[in-house]
């Protein structure tokens, strides 16, 4: 069974830093690329950050780039998100997910298993 | 990026209820289009891909149509177990742009 399971959510002050994880479990973690994709309070879902199955290929959304940074250490089957310089608008429901591609398009991709997300407030 | 726009935002419907959302995309995103569901307190879920593709295990009453800019999600026979927002999402390009949701409650 496919697991993903998010840590290190919590409270931070405009900016500071804040690392989040998520442990995979239930799949071959190096063959699947990873994303995560956030929800704040009352908003809709959005994608924030993509890494492939390597690490070697990796996106960020605009509102991020700069300051947050994905990576993933597939000896321990884990996704982190390291996020400095936070700001109110980062508060959020941050979910990791499995970013599937379906064939061998760049474009032919779904977010397919999602975990059950991480809730960061940042707030003075 | 490319901007996602879904209609309604919201809705009343009852059960057995056939109804449609739409989304429509900037510009062009082929058919690279997909659907997802998310109930309050639960993980999203993926119910259409590549515009009218039906993800494994999701029911024939989701499906899904459209190319270009102009894409649907039409719920035949709406269930009480379908009663949750809906969102499209085009991965044309990066990032992979989400529309606003649409949030299906019931009458």
């Amino acid at each position: 069974e496919v697991q993903l399971l998010e840590s290190g959510g919590g409270f931070i002050q405009p900016g500071g830093s804040l690392r989040l994880s998520c442990a995979a479990s239930g799949f071959t973690f190096s063959s699947y690329a990873m994303s995560w994709v956030r929800q704040a309070p009352g908003k809709g879902l959005e994608w924030v950050s993509g890494i492939s199955g390597s690490g070697v290929s990796i996106y960020y959304a605009d509102s991020v780039k700069g300051r947050f940074t994905i990576s993933r250490d597939n000896s321990k089957n884990t996704l982190n998100l390291q996020m400095n310089s936070v700001r109110a608008g980062d508060t959020a429901l941050y979910y990791c997910a499995i970013w599937y591609y379906y064939d061998g398009s760049d474009y032919s991709h779904f977010l397919d298993y999602w975990g059950q997300g991480a809730l960061v407030t940042v707030s003075s | 990026d490319i901007q996602m726009t879904q209609s309604p935002s919201s809705l009343s419907a009852s059960v057995g209820d056939r109804v449609t959302i739409t989304c429509r995309a900037g510009q062009s995103v082929i058919a690279y289009l997909n659907w997802y569901q998310h109930k309050p307190g639960k993980a999203p879920k993926v119910l259409i891909y590549a515009a009218s593709n039906l993800q494994s295990g999701v029911p024939s009453r989701f499906s899904g149509s459209g190319s270009g800019t102009h894409f649907t999600l039409t719920i035949n026979s709406l269930q009480p177990e379908d009663f949750a927002t809906y969102y499209c999402q085009q991965t044309y390009s990066t990032p992979p742009t989400f529309g606003g949701g649409t949030k299906v409650e019931i009458k």
